[in-house]
């Protein structure tokens, strides 16, 4: 596609649901990358994928957090058991990959996720 | 200590100043950075890449200090669109798969 793109913009939820985001990248990029963005923060590394591979999941908060990449293209990160601190933007981005020297991340508009 | 760390400002500068921000890296081994620029409500997008010494686009400078581990961003002749919010970014060390995002340094220029 022309861009990142996530859904929904927007997810309010109560404590205790399951919540899944989802995030497209670029087409022809084989990184995808989760991020973490509390207000008036930098985005915080979640984790990050390689077409289908996982090679490093060490930013995910805990075990309620999980992203899968099942066909190296369209992601998914899910928050089981919701808490109010898992309350945050969420930024998924893309580059083009290893082996391509370029390492810019593209990223999508985020999904702003309320846990009430 | 935190692997990045920025000053958050705001910096208030009127159109037309050269302003400067400074970025602190804990990670000695760090080889590049990026300077990702992110407006308010929406996503970073990035400025520039520094690879070596430093680089230099248009109006943007950034310098690389590896001896006191600092890299800076010089804008010059400040527009009114340059008002936004300036993130600092290092790899972790031979993996260009992990990011350190600073928190950010926000810049306000002003007519």
């Amino acid at each position: 596609g022309a861009g990142v793109s996530q859904s929904p913009r927007y997810k309010v939820t109560k404590r205790g649901q399951d919540v899944t985001l989802r995030c497209d990248p670029i087409s022809s990029h084989a990184t995808l990358y989760w991020y973490q963005q509390a207000l008036g923060q930098g985005p915080e590394f979640l984790t990050y994928f390689n077409y289908e591979a996982q090679p490093d999941k060490s930013g995910l908060p805990s075990d309620r957090f999980s992203a899968e990449r099942p066909e190296g293209s369209i992601s998914t990160l899910t928050i089981q058991r919701t808490e109010q601190r898992d309350s945050a933007m969420y930024r998924c981005a893309s580059s083009p990959g290893p082996g391509t020297g370029d390492y810019e991340q593209y990223f999508g508009p985020g999904t702003r996720l309320t846990v009430t | 200590r935190k692997e990045v760390e920025q000053d958050p400002g705001p910096f208030n500068v009127p159109e037309g100043a050269t302003v400067a921000f400074n970025c602190t890296y804990s990670n000695s081994a760090s080889q590049s950075f990026f300077w990702y620029r992110q407006d308010c409500r929406k996503e970073p997008k990035l400025l520039m890449s520094v690879y070596s010494s430093g680089n230099e686009d248009g109006r943007f400078t950034a310098q690389l200090n590896r001896a006191s581990q600092y890299i800076s961003l010089l804008i010059r002749d400040s527009k009114l669109s340059d008002s936004a919010t300036y993130l600092c970014v290092v790899p972790l060390e031979g993996n260009f798969n992990k990011f350190y995002f600073g928190s950010g340094t926000k810049l306000n220029v002003k007519p």
